[in-house]
């Protein structure tokens, strides 16, 4: 059974400071991983999505990668703003033939100016 | 694309009442996707749809769910005889097919309450 692991829970960073947050998980077998930020009450927006063939994906000043050997994802914020505080989702799809994402429980950042 | 899109935003109910959740998915994707969220968690898989065919259910997805999308286009899930155990955020999603990896766009979610 496939489980997704985010760790850590919550972090905190001031303006300007370079993250990582980290998403693992238990079968190697995955189609793809696609990472997600959510604000509070609100539904999910798609940040980058990496096929299980890629090592990474960038986007601005995102940078997300995989290692699916060892069943682990990153996602690289650079020059984090106050802007980028929110809940940050992981999740992974088995195969093209099943609809189903499984997610992490999520990494709430908060960037203080 | 105006995106995905969910009504009601918000919905209380009292206990044992039936409530129904509509999604208007981005036109032109084939597939739509429905999730539950509770308080921090992260989303569960309830059902998706390719086109009009309800191609997999989660076995959360109780008797007392059912969820339809009869013309391929938007998609409804209804709840009989809520619980408390059913608030929670419903999620909405849709996706293109092979020609975009399959990823998926999240609508604004329906905020669930049952008193």
């Amino acid at each position: 059974k496939q489980e997704v692991t985010q760790i850590p829970a919550a972090l905190s960073v001031p303006e300007g400071e370079n993250l990582v947050l980290n998403c693992s998980f238990t079968d190697s077998a995955i189609y793809n991983l696609q990472w997600f930020r959510q604000d509070p009450g609100k539904g999910l927006t798609s940040l980058l999505l990496i096929q299980s063939s890629q090592r990474e994906q960038t986007s601005g000043r995102l940078n997300a990668s995989l290692d699916k050997s060892s069943g682990r994802s990153t996602l690289y914020i650079a020059a984090s703003q106050p802007g980028d505080s929110a809940t940050y989702l992981c999740a992974v799809r088995r195969s093209s033939n099943t609809g189903k994402l499984i997610f992490g429980q999520g990494t709430t950042l908060q960037v203080k100016p | 694309d105006t995106g995905v899109s969910q009504d009601p935003r918000h919905k209380i109910t009292k206990r044992g009442q039936n409530v129904t959740f509509r999604c208007d998915p981005i036109s032109e994707h084939n597939r739509l996707y429905w999730y539950r969220q509770t308080l921090g968690q992260g989303p569960e898989f309830l059902t998706y749809f390719q086109n009009e065919a309800q191609l997999e259910k989660s076995r959360l997805l109780s008797d007392r769910f059912s969820a339809e999308r009869p013309k391929g286009s938007f998609s409804t899930l209804e709840i009989q005889r809520t619980e408390q155990g059913d608030s929670a955020m419903y999620l909405c999603a849709s996706s293109l097919g092979d020609r975009n990896l399959y990823e998926q766009y999240f609508g604004p979610g329906t905020r669930l309450t049952v008193t």
